[in-house]
Parts: C-alpha cells; structure tokens; sequence
C-alpha cells in the first residue's frame, strides 16, 4: 500500500537557520506530494504541492523538489522564523484506487529566537 | 468565507453518550472525508464520500456513522463514546482527483470523560 515516511521530530533550530525535513515515499502509481503544516491550536493548511517529477513546490519560502528516483519530497527553507514553529505533515495522493490523502507521522519543529 | 466549516470545535462529553460532528464545504468540491489526528498527531483517513456515495471505510468501528445529505455536507455521528475516542477529527474536501489538494477544516477537539 501507499505510505510516507518523515524524519522523526522533534527537530529544534535557531532563528534564521536552515531548514530540512526530510520524506520518502512508497507509491502504487504516480503520486502528487504535499506538504500540509499545522500551526499551534488551529487546523490543517497546504503549504505546497508537486504533481510530477522535478516539479519544484514553493510558497512562503519553503520549497520541495518531486524526485521520482529517489521517492522523496524533501521540505526545505533557507532561513526559519519564530512563526514557522508548528507540525510539518508530508502527505501523498494517487488516483489508482479510492481517493485519499495518506500522511507522514509529522515533524514538530521548534525555532527559538 | 470559510471553505470547510466544522462544528462544534471542541465538544466535551462523558462515555457512553452520542455525539455528532457536522462539516460543510462551499468549494463545489466532490468528494469529502473524516480524519482522526490521535495524541501523537498522526493522521489517519476513517471515512470518504463522493457526491453522497460512500467510497471509503477504513477499519472504524460501527458505532461511528457517517452520513452525507448532499455533497456540500459529511457529518460524523458517534454512538456509545468511549475514552479511546477521545481526539481531534477532521474534514477534508478535493475535487475527484486530488490533484489541486485537500482543504481541511479547523478540527474539532473531542475529549470523552
């Protein structure tokens, strides 16, 4: 079955440092990637997403690369605020079968000032 | 305007009772979806419907029952709470494929005592 795999958390940076959460995924078909993130006390929102190979997802400054010959969809940013402290979910989504989202086990991330 | 309204947001109650959740989409979107997030925050699919009809019911047990009136609409009805059920649920909504994403609602904070 499809499943995603994400760094284990919790993963704890200074402000203005660089950021890596790495997810690898296992697939039945061609997957489209997400990234969701969950800030404290609220919901879940979509960062980015990618829907084919070597698509480059970017928004707020974080960005992730689809690499097919990897299985990976790695979340980086290059310079972590205060704000960006929240859970980071890598998630996929294939068409083969009943649509639905499967979820990474989620990175906490922690930016001190 | 919200796009996935949940409620209540938080719901409090003691075993034993019957309790629902209720989720609306204004996207137009097809098909929709309940999530439990556990204490661990990992995120797993219980229920999905498109356009009314029930296309996905992972391993749930029976005293959760979905209902769908209309496609705009998934409510989650729960019979006999017990303690274990005690987490966040939330509702997703996507267009049949997936492709442009999942829009979740704010979650609703269930603690059963």
């Amino acid at each position: 079955g499809n499943s995603v795999t994400q760094m284990e958390g919790p993963v704890t940076l200074s402000e203005e440092a660089f950021l890596t959460i790495n997810c690898t995924y296992t697939a039945t078909g061609y997957p489209s990637l997400f990234w969701y993130v969950q800030y404290p006390g609220e919901g879940l929102q979509l960062l980015l997403k990618a829907t084919k190979a070597d698509d480059k997802g970017s928004n707020k400054g974080f960005e992730a690369t689809y690499r097919k010959e990897t299985t990976s969809f790695h979340l980086e940013k290059g310079s972590v605020q205060v704000s960006d402290s929240a859970v980071y979910f890598c998630a996929l989504s294939t068409v083969q079968g009943a649509q639905k989202l499967v979820f990474g086990q989620g990175t906490r991330l922690t930016i001190n000032p | 305007d919200t796009a996935v309204s949940q409620t209540p947001k938080y719901l409090v109650t003691q075993m034993g009772n019957d309790k629902s959740i209720k989720c609306e989409q204004n996207l137009g979107h097809d098909t929709m979806y309940w999530y439990k997030q556990d204490s661990k925050k990992f995120l797993k699919i219980m229920f999905s419907y498109n356009n009314k009809e029930l296309i996905i019911n992972e391993i749930v047990p029976n005293r959760f029952s979905p209902k769908s009136p209309d496609k705009a609409h998934l409510n989650l009805h729960i019979n006999s709470l017990e303690l274990g059920d005690s987490a966040v649920y939330f509702c997703a909504s996507s267009q049949v494929t997936g492709y442009y994403g999942y829009t979740f609602g704010s979650g609703t904070r269930l603690t059963v005592v």
